[in-house]
């Protein structure tokens, strides 16, 4: 079945060092997003890439950054985490010009400590 | 910018029908979507509504009012397997591919 998968389910990672999340989708859509999701809050999207264009949120913090090596995947990078970057990280995607319909994968919970 | 509200909590029985409403502030936008999310889980996409008026997709259906910057979720036949977050989400024309989310209304469905 075509889907979003992301690795790792639940990461442990230590003040301030750098953990990185991936993704991957077999949907084959042009577009894919990151959002952060904190407890009973909506949402959040950091970016997303249109193909290979990135497009950063104004309110996204120099500490994330992402990159798009293919079509299938994308990796979120977490330069510094802090304990405020404590959250579930949602992957999504969408073909074009289809972004009401986004495919999210299972997440990742991330703790830090 | 965009904003959503939502009501916080709706709680309905099993069996009943139930209405989550969505009020919205936004410069321009393309349709309104709705997207369901279980505790632990992911959102999972539920109805979009391009036009005004009623979709219907089985149990669930969804309805705007561009005019009253105004749409709800409509959720028949309720079952406990419906206790989820609900979230509402718009599509600004001048936001590309993106979506804004509403604040979110979690839905608890009892006996």
């Amino acid at each position: 079945d075509a889907m979003v998968i992301q690795n790792p389910r639940y990461q442990v990672t230590q003040f301030g060092k750098p953990v990185t999340l991936s993704c991957s989708q077999t949907l084959n859509h042009n577009v894919m997003y990151w959002y952060q999701q904190k407890s009973s809050q909506a949402p959040k999207l950091l970016f997303h890439y249109y193909d290979k264009d990135f497009n950063n949120e104004a309110d996204t913090p120099d500490n994330f950054q992402s990159r798009r090596p293919n079509t299938s995947f994308c990796f979120l990078d977490i330069r510094s985490p802090g304990l405020g970057d404590a959250a579930m990280y949602l992957c999504a995607t969408s073909s074009r010009g289809q972004a009401h319909e986004q495919y999210f994968g299972p997440g990742t919970r991330l703790t830090v400590t | 910018g965009q904003s959503l509200e939502q009501p916080s909590e709706v709680t309905a029985v099993e069996g009943a029908i139930v209405q989550i409403n969505c009020t919205y502030q936004t410069s321009g936008f393309y349709g309104l979507s709705w997207y369901q999310q279980h505790d632990g889980g992911a959102p999972t996409f539920l109805s979009y509504n391009a036009l005004d008026g009623l979709e219907e997709t089985g149990r669930f259906s969804s309805f705007l009012s561009r005019s009253d910057s105004y749409g709800y979720l409509l959720l028949q036949e309720l079952q406990m397997k419906d206790s989820a977050s609900y979230f509402c989400a718009l599509g600004s024309t001048g936001g590309g591919n993106k979506l804004t989310f509403g604040t979110g209304t979690q839905l608890k469905v009892e006996l």
